[in-house]
């Protein structure tokens, strides 16, 4: 009974590389929300999306950042060109439909530490 | 933008006393909430959740009280124990179905 899957736990990056988050949603789940939390802070939308769909992306930064659902395989999260200010940790939450809040399973995170 | 927040940035209680962890909220189009608890390393774990056309619900040893009029949102946990030491989040929306929006959390440690 796995649940949200993400991965790497940890990731170290230099200024300028790139990073790229990967979420494995619950089995059956076909919504995935990412969130960035900083530290001692609550956690921020980024984006929403469902199979092959982005539902909504006001979180997301304009530029660098960028999400994928595709049909087969995880959720990714690019992060382009990282700066000091990317480090967070990232989550990933999946639920199996919309509305279903009560139904939302979130991942242990990625922590994203640029150098 | 409106936000969530919250009174207590950390909450210390003796093991077998109730807490209450307490949220603030400014968006009065809010209406749905819900509390989280994350422990170190982990993420989000959902607790208990309450719609805005109620002011009370219970969960086992939690219960959640919300005050639209002076948007207000409470956590209580019965007869804490130790395994309820962690981070405590509420979170709201305005709609079921749209993107949560977290407050910066309350630390709740218990003491033995």
């Amino acid at each position: 009974n796995a649940g949200v899957m993400q991965n790497p736990r940890h990731l170290v990056r230099r200024r300028g590389q790139e990073a790229r988050l990967r979420c494995s949603p619950v089995k059956g789940h076909s919504h995935v929300y990412w969130y960035r939390q900083l530290p001692e802070e609550g956690l921020k939308f980024m984006v929403y999306l469902q199979k092959e769909n982005i539902i909504d992306e006001s979180g997301m930064p304009k530029e660098r950042f960028s999400a994928e659902f595709p049909k087969e395989g995880p959720s990714i999260l690019r992060i382009q060109q990282v700066v000091r200010g990317d480090s967070a940790a990232y989550f990933c939450a999946s639920s199996p439909d919309r509305g279903s809040e009560e139904k939302l399973f979130f991942g242990s995170g990625t922590q994203l530490s640029v150098l | 933008g409106e936000s969530v927040g919250l009174h207590l940035p950390t909450l210390s209680v003796q093991e077998g006393d109730n807490s209450i962890i307490n949220c603030a909220y400014s968006n009065s189009a809010s209406d749905y909430f819900i509390w989280y608890k994350q422990e170190s390393g982990k993420g989000p774990q959902f607790i208990i959740d309450i719609r805005s056309n109620m002011d009370k619900r219970q969960g086992q040893r939690v219960t959640v009280l919300l005050n639209k009029t002076v948007k207000h949102l409470s956590l209580q946990i019965a007869a804490t124990q130790p395994g309820d030491s962690a981070v405590y989040f509420c979170a709201e929306c305005e709609r079921s179905g749209y993107a949560l929006n977290f407050g910066k959390g309350t630390s709740l440690l218990v003491t033995p």
